[in-house]
């Protein structure tokens, strides 16, 4: 069975720096194929595609956001983390991380996110 | 690159027949996965590759993708159902996935 959690700070000052990191278990992230999607959901509006890290290190990133994310692994860990800079207001919302497969492009399981506030 | 198009809402009564579209250049030629997204809930795929259900996922929900349109087939509609519909899919022009803008289902 695949388990994602989100972890981070629920409230961060604008022009600060967010990283948080998805803990996932069921599956490994040094297997072809298996990669891990960032996505988020700000408050009443739609979801967001944000970053993704394969199995072999490649990384995606939204064309929108990609000079302020960056995406790493610590596959013995089973963590994956999502550092974004810069941030406003807009970026409130919950965030959330999925298991990604890469032949397929589907996001399967999901782990239940975390809320961010960017407020001073 | 490929962008999806859903339509903002959707409304039917309990027991009809809920079709929620998504829209893309070409859709028909990628494939098209159905999220089920409730309020303070992890977002929950309902439909992977155009019209395979993911184990737990009632038979009453089905999917189709042809051409430039996918849609959602939600088949004796309950209260249950009520909740945001989103598409996704790989666009082949950028090599990154893609999101919908997501569809609110009303069960009247």
């Amino acid at each position: 069975q695949i388990n994602l959690r989100e972890s981070g700070p629920a409230l961060v000052k604008p022009t600060q720096t967010l990283t948080l990191t998805c803990t996932f278990s069921g599956f490994s992230l040094g297997s072809s194929g298996v990669g891990v999607s960032w996505v988020r959901q700000p408050p009443g509006k739609a979801l967001e595609w944000l970053a993704l890290i394969y199995w072999d290190d490649d990384t995606r990133y939204s064309p929108s956001l990609r000079s302020r994310l960056n995406i790493t692994k610590d596959t013995s860990k089973s963590q994956v983390f999502l550092t974004l800079t810069d941030l406003g207001p807009v970026d409130t919302a919950t965030y959330f991380c999925a298991h990604y497969d890469y032949h397929t492009s589907e996001m399967a399981s999901w782990g239940q996110g975390t809320l961010v506030t960017v407020s001073s | 690159s490929l962008v999806l198009t859903q339509p903002p809402s959707v409304s039917v009564a309990p027991g009809e027949t809920a079709r929620i579209s998504c829209g893309g250049n070409n859709i028909g030629s990628v494939g098209v996965h159905w999220y089920q997204k409730r309020p303070g809930q992890a977002p929950l795929m309902v439909m992977y590759y155009d019209s395979d259900r993911p184990s737990g996922i009632p038979e009453r929900f089905s999917g189709s993708n042809s051409a430039n349109t996918a849609t959602l087939t939600i088949s004796r509609v309950e209260a249950g159902d009520e909740a945001d519909y989103y598409c996704q899919a790989w666009d082949t022009s950028s090599d990154l996935p893609v999101f919908g803008g997501g569809t609110k289902l009303t069960v009247l």
